[in-house]
């Protein structure tokens, strides 16, 4: 069964430094997504990607953040310059057509656990 | 701001009992509805969806909706230990729109 992969599971980085974080959607899905989990927190809603472009963003997605679609395959999110309060679980999540029927059931990868210290 | 609601719990159940959870969101624009379970430090995996009025019944899951109430819950039959986790509600707008999730009630299931 296809499902959404994410690397690295965990990172660990000094606060100030730059983390990319890596996801490889389900392969015909058109809408990418990332959310984040502080822990005890509610899954927070951090931005929608669709056709190359940023669909959505929340308050969250400041301008330390961006992502992109490198290539065929990988959606990145990278924080430029990491603060303690970053430190949570990132997950990616996709969805969108397929085979022709459109679902909008969003399947989320493993996560990545971000520690900023 | 668009919210959802649930009883944090802990809901703790015998083996083999019904267990109950429930949610409530404010945006009348909503139009999909998620119940998703999460184990501890996994990640969302989704367990049911529902976009119409009334009941969807899937194995030992039932998910209930109420448009009007504003109003969607989770049945769980013959409870199983393997099924404490923490179970979260999630809605959207439907299509491509984001999810937005409640904080989850935990699930104890006794053995």
């Amino acid at each position: 069964e296809p499902e959404v992969t994410q690397t690295p599971s965990h990172q660990v980085t000094q606060m100030g430094q730059e983390v990319i974080l890596r996801c490889v959607p389900i392969s015909n899905h058109l809408y990418f997504y990332w959310y984040r989990q502080i822990l005890g927190q509610k899954v927070e809603f951090l931005v929608s990607f669709y056709n190359n472009e940023i669909s959505e963003k929340s308050e969250i997605f400041d301008d330390q953040f961006s992502v992109e679609r490198p290539d065929g395959s990988n959606f990145t999110l990278k924080i430029r310059s990491t603060k303690l309060e970053d430190s949570a679980m990132y997950f990616c999540a996709s969805n969108g057509l397929a085979g022709g029927t459109s679902t909008d059931t969003q399947y989320f990868g493993p996560g990545t656990r971000l520690t900023v210290l | 701001q668009k919210e959802v609601e649930q009883n944090s719990g802990p809901l703790s159940v015998p083996e083999g009992a019904i267990a109950s959870l429930n949610c409530t969101y404010s945006d009348r624009g909503s139009q999909s509805f998620f119940w998703y379970r999460q184990y501890s430090g996994k990640s969302p995996e989704l367990i049911m969806f529902i976009y119409s009025n009334g009941d969807k019944e899937d194995g030992r899951f039932t998910a209930q909706l109420n448009k009007a109430s504003q109003y969607v819950s989770l049945l769980i039959r013959d409870s199983q230990p393997s099924d404490s986790a923490t179970y979260l509600c999630a809605v959207s707008q439907g299509g491509s729109e984001k999810l937005v999730f409640g904080k989850g009630t935990k699930l104890t299931v006794n053995p």
